[in-house]
């Protein structure tokens, strides 16, 4: 069954540092989404990415952070100057096609800024 | 704005028991759709089940069903025949058609299966 892939599945940054989180959404799908989770908190939409542009950001989705689709396959969230609080899981998303159709998660990736 | 709202933090089951997970959401529009997603101890985001709102017939998914109570705006998740592997946290979200392309989470229910 296809699935999303994410990379890297933990990573740990120091303060300030820059982090590029990696995504491979589901080949046939249109529709590109990053949300995220502190821990013990519940899954927050971060932007939503469609035909080469965002279609729609959140207030959390502010100038620290961009998406880009390098290639036709993969999906990034770069997070600039990190900070303690965007310790997290970030999880990239994909649908088939716009509002209503399934969004399939990938696994995740880890965020720990020290 | 739409908003989700899982009043039951946690919840307790035993193996081959059936639970309830309750479910409100809040918006102004007619066409949506509503989602359960598993979270499991991997932290991994699984569908369970989806509902199109626009029908009245309640969505089933082997041992998972749903009460879906359009005017009352309500979407519960009934698992039957509980099992371990079912202990996981359950978040209800729900998907506008209009408002753009944002899944919006409610908090969560774990629940914790015993044998």
């Amino acid at each position: 069954e296809p699935e999303v892939t994410q990379t890297p599945s933990h990573q740990v940054t120091q303060m300030g540092q820059e982090v590029i989180l990696r995504c491979v959404p589901i080949s046939n799908h249109l529709y590109f989404y990053w949300y995220r989770q502190i821990l013990g908190q519940k899954v927050e939409f971060l932007v939503s990415f469609y035909n080469n542009e965002i279609s729609e950001k959140s207030e959390i989705f502010d100038d620290q952070f961009s998406v880009e689709r390098p290639d036709g396959s993969n999906f990034t969230l770069k997070i600039r100057s990190t900070k303690l609080e965007d310790s997290a899981m970030y999880f990239c998303a994909s649908s088939e096609s716009g509002p209503g159709n399934t969004i399939y998660f990938g696994e995740g990736s880890w965020l720990t800024v020290v | 704005a739409q908003t989700v709202t899982q009043s039951q933090p946690e919840m307790s089951v035993q193996e081959a028991e059936t639970v309830t997970l309750s479910c409100t959401y809040d918006t102004s529009e007619n066409n949506y759709y509503l989602f359960w997603y598993k979270q499991p101890p991997s932290r991994q985001m699984i569908l369970v089940i989806r509902q199109e709102a626009y029908k009245q017939q309640n969505a089933t998914e082997n041992r998972f069903s749903v009460n879906f109570q359009k005017a009352a705006k309500s979407f519960s998740l009934k698992i039957s025949d509980s099992q371990l592997g079912d202990t996981a946290m359950y978040f209800c979200a729900f998907h506008s058609q209009q408002a753009g392309t944002a899944l919006i989470f409610g908090k969560g229910t774990t629940l914790s299966v015993s044998s």
